[in-house]
């Protein structure tokens, strides 16, 4: 159980275009969702947190008009990158955690996907 | 304010050795919640294991164990006999519940463990 499925797995991008990236819990329902970012030899790092039906709440320094999180349902969270530039280039990936306390803080995290702009 | 430290950056071993990964953290919570990850040249990260702070047990799970220590803010990995599949990018990380926080997970910066045959 607990599995979290990203798409795709890898995508590779002209500059100037926009992406979507999908993150899908497929067998629990997912409160909140996590976006990550991690670029080549770092850390993981926060990129944004959506609750299903309200506006993702972003870490500092993310600009929330080029990244762009939808979480439609509780096992669906999408996250846009409009207008991709190069140094968008990166691994995003995507957790899911069901509950909303004590040790229900478990996270599941997707495969990742590794995005390249062109 | 909270913080993950791994200060080794690259750790390279023999198969065999034995290995320790160490992670010491930082939060002002009382409850918090303390895990390790692998990401192996794949990328998917792989959830080794969850601990709460008022459970500071250690735990042994085949060739891993841990050490929890609250009184130094570690939360250490060994790997006993290591082998070449262990060869991968190891995180700490670190989640809080305070003033409303979603439980969001702090990491590490990682440490890359090269086992060699």
């Amino acid at each position: 159980g607990a599995v979290v499925s990203q798409h795709p797995s890898w995508v590779i991008c002209k500059s100037g275009t926009s992406v979507k990236i999908e993150c899908r819990s497929l067998d629990f329902q997912a409160t909140t969702m996590f976006w990550y970012r991690q670029f080549p030899k770092q850390s993981l790092m926060l990129m944004a947190t959506s609750n299903e039906g309200s506006k993702a709440t972003y870490e500092q320094g993310v600009e929330k008009d080029k990244f762009l999180i939808n979480h439609a349902s509780l096992t669906l969270s999408t996250l846009t990158v409009t207008s991709a530039h190069p140094e968008d280039s990166s691994f995003y990936i995507c957790s899911a955690r069901v509950g909303t306390s004590g040790s229900s803080y478990e996270q599941y995290f997707g495969p990742g996907t590794r995005l390249t702009v062109t | 304010a909270q913080k993950v430290t791994q200060a080794q950056t690259e750790i390279s071993v023999v198969e065999k050795e034995d290995v320790t990964l160490d992670c010491v953290y930082e939060t002002r919570d009382t409850t918090y919640y303390l895990f390790w990850y692998k990401q192996p040249p794949s990328g998917e990260l792989v959830f080794l294991i969850r601990r709460n702070s008022f459970d500071e047990q250690n735990e042994i799970s085949g060739r891993y164990s841990w050490n929890f220590q609250k009184s130094t803010s570690s939360f250490n990995f060994t790997i006993t006999a290591s082998q070449v599949v262990d060869s991968a990018v190891y995180f700490c990380a670190l989640s809080e519940h305070y003033g409303g926080s979603q439980g969001n997970l702090i990491f590490g910066k990682g440490t890359k463990l090269s086992v060699k045959p």
